[in-house]
């Protein structure tokens, strides 16, 4: 799996919009870029994925140069309740018979203040 | 019931008792996964089950214990624990090909007293 680089913490405040980018430098062709949100004392959330160029849902976007050795992840007009940690894995849909195998980093903790 | 469900949510035991902790998934998923996540550290893969089988074991010690009777669900049986071994252990559940990745449950909050 690709190693990723994320920063250890960000603050924002309520209403901004939050950009947490993440470096994977030796990512793979066939790997794929996922985010979590992980809220304390409990377990890691899919928030979005993908391949490259732009993927928008209804929480978030995810923004990946054309090179895909970096990506960011934004959070249109955060509120307290986004205050969370975010994690940037990348890796591939894994192969027949084999389980995809998730190595989570330390992530970002997000702080959004009043 | 959908989702990931572990039980229980929190557990106190001494260093020579035995307990299971127990997952169930009800998305029709056919990998499952235990991560172990201490205070201030990232998740710590445990155990991968792929298809009913295990594939991973990462060096765990043996005082832990997985148990994976069918694809639905998954335990973690824990006998003569060590105060280090308190943490938050999480059940994660996926498809083999999925690429939108894992579910997880809340978790199981460990004390080892």
């Amino acid at each position: 799996l690709a190693k990723t680089t994320q920063p250890i913490s960000m603050d924002s405040y309520e209403g901004q919009e939050v950009n947490i980018t993440c470096s994977h430098n030796n990512i793979a062709t066939n790997d794929y870029i996922t985010w979590y949100q992980q809220f304390p004392s409990q377990g890691p959330r899919f928030i979005i994925q993908g391949y490259k160029t732009k993927v928008t849902n209804e929480v978030a976007s995810l923004f990946i140069p054309a090179d895909r050795k970096s990506s960011t992840l934004s959070l249109p007009r955060v509120s307290l309740s986004d205050t969370a940690v975010y994690y940037c894995l990348v890796g591939d849909k894994g192969s027949s018979g084999s389980a995809r195998q998730l190595t989570f980093g330390s992530g970002t903790q997000l702080t959004v203040l009043p | 019931e959908t989702g990931v469900t572990q039980t229980p949510r929190h557990l106190v035991m001494g260093m020579t008792n035995k307990k299971s902790l127990k997952c169930e998934q009800h998305l029709g998923h056919n990998a499952m996964y235990w991560y172990k996540q201490s205070a201030k550290k990232p998740l710590e893969l445990m155990f991968v089950y792929s298809l009913e089988e295990r594939v991973e074991n990462n060096s765990v010690p043996s005082r832990f214990s997985p148990e994976c009777p069918n694809s639905s669900h998954l335990f973690l049986h824990l006998h003569t624990l060590q105060p280090e071994d308190s943490a938050l252990y999480l059940c994660a559940s996926s498809q083999v090909l999925d690429p939108y990745g894992y579910t997880f449950g809340s978790g199981t909050r460990l004390t080892v007293v």
